[in-house]
């Protein structure tokens, strides 16, 4: 089955500084790949919207100064958690739907990444 | 806007009794539903789908029905595992991806 693949699973950071993660689709294409957030105890958040190619859909509410997102390629997105704060720190998942599969399409899961801001 | 709403609370149950976590939701249109699994320490995956009403989606013994009348997609298993034990969610996809905020599920042997 299609894999998704985020990189790294658990980071720890200081207050301050920046903050990437990875989100790889290993064996297909993906046009449009999703990030969202995750609160201990509560459901996802979806954060954004990624189309390869373009710039990033936000979520309102959420800042994309701070959560800068880049679809450079078909198997790459990322999202980077400017001048981290302990407020940010929580689980962030990605998820990719393979292109060409339409509206309606299985959207595969990351493993998420836990982002601890000291 | 579209929201998924599911029972409150974590499930705990003994291996072999009949599981069923309730869904329902809030959309214009006619949206695909979905349940979603994460065991522990592993990503979100797809469990089932329905993508009309009256459709059943099934895998690994679970069940859900979409009802639109009800607007619901309980989940149901008849007989459980301790490896069902993990978080389950809700979602629906209408103009976007909504999910309801999860039901952990422990199942004792």
């Amino acid at each position: 089955g299609a894999v998704v693949s985020q990189h790294p699973s658990r980071v720890i950071c200081k207050s301050g500084t920046s903050v990437k993660i990875e989100c790889r689709s290993l064996d297909f294409q993906a046009t449009t790949m999703f990030w969202y957030r995750q609160f201990p105890k509560q459901s996802l958040m979806l954060m954004a919207t990624s189309n390869e190619g373009s710039k990033a859909t936000y979520e309102q509410g959420v800042e994309k100064d701070k959560f800068l997102i880049n679809h450079a390629s078909l198997t790459l997105s990322t999202l980077t958690v400017t001048s981290a704060h302990p407020e940010d720190s929580s689980f962030y998942i990605c998820s990719a739907r393979e292109r060409d599969r339409g509206y309606t399409g299985e959207l595969f899961f990351g493993e998420g990444s836990r982002l601890t801001v000291l | 806007g579209d929201s998924v709403t599911q029972m409150e609370g974590p499930v705990t149950l003994s291996e072999e009794a009949f599981l069923t976590i309730n869904c329902t939701y809030t959309a214009t249109g006619y949206p695909s539903l979905f349940w979603y699994v994460q065991y522990p320490g592993e990503g979100l995956q797809l469990l089932l789908k329905a993508t009309k009403a009256d459709d059943k989606g099934s895998n690994k013994g679970f069940e859900a029905t979409y009802r639109k009348e009800t607007t619901s997609f309980h989940l149901e298993k008849g007989s459980v595992q301790v490896s069902d034990s993990a978080v389950y969610f809700c979602a629906l996809k209408g103009d976007r991806l909504a999910f309801g905020k999860g039901n952990q599920v422990v199942v004792i042997p």
